[in-house]
């Protein structure tokens, strides 16, 4: 069964552009989680979409922005990026619904912000 | 006080011995708990998951979980050079919300 995959895989922007990335969740799999890394604050939770659905969102101002369609597959945009947008960006994808289910993480976006 | 905390290490552990890596956690109704390994430039990789009081063991790895201290560990025994990466440590929040610890820096030495 293929992973999660992520695209683009690198980017460079300059401040003030925005950014859209993308993100194919396992195949069967309707949960997709967005988390940003960074060196400085580490792992953190962005949003998550389950059943085209925004469940739960993180502590990120409203520039960070998200949608799932129907096919699973899931899309963030970044708007009026900022040089302190740099980082990882990774999606993760899980089953269903459940807490106590796992989650996949793809192999990430790094967005480097000029 | 942070959610999910862990020793930032470094840790070093020689080859072969046991590399024991912490976490605690403030949310006492926390439910479900993991361990990622994070190499360098690389996205995490799900280690082992734990939801009840005790040990699990998958092969070399056995996690511990004490929700009365609020405590998960990770055991590594027979440590190899290729375990040296980053462990992050992941608490379900709800809603495939995961908080992650800042993660523990792991070195084994030949």
């Amino acid at each position: 069964k293929a992973g999660v995959t992520q695209t683009p895989r690198y980017l460079i922007k300059t401040r003030g552009q925005q950014v859209t990335l993308s993100c194919s969740p396992i195949s069967g799999h309707r949960s997709v989680s967005w988390y940003q890394q960074t060196p400085g604050q580490g792992l953190q939770f962005l949003f998550e979409y389950f059943s085209e659905t925004q469940r739960n969102k993180g502590n990120f101002p409203g520039r960070f922005s998200g949608r799932q369609f129907s096919n699973s597959r899931s899309e963030m945009n970044v708007s009026t990026l900022e040089l302190g947008d740099s980082a990882l960006y990774l999606c993760a994808s899980g089953p269903g619904p459940r807490r106590e289910e796992t989650q996949y993480f793809g192999p990430g976006t790094r967005l480097l912000v000029l | 006080q942070k959610e999910v905390e862990q020793n930032s290490g470094p840790l070093s552990v020689p080859e072969g011995a046991i590399a024991s890596l912490n976490c605690t956690y403030s949310d006492r109704g926390s439910q479900s708990f993991f361990w990622y390994r994070q190499y360098s430039g690389k996205s995490p990789e799900l280690i082992m998951s734990i939801y009840s009081n005790g040990d699990k063991e998958d092969g070399r790895f056995t996690a511990q979980l004490n929700k009365a201290s609020q405590y998960v560990s990770l055991l590594i025994r027979d440590s190899q050079p290729s375990d040296s990466a980053t462990y992050l440590c992941a608490v379900n929040k709800g809603a495939q919300k995961l908080v992650f610890g800042q993660g523990t820096r792991l070195t084994i030495n030949p």
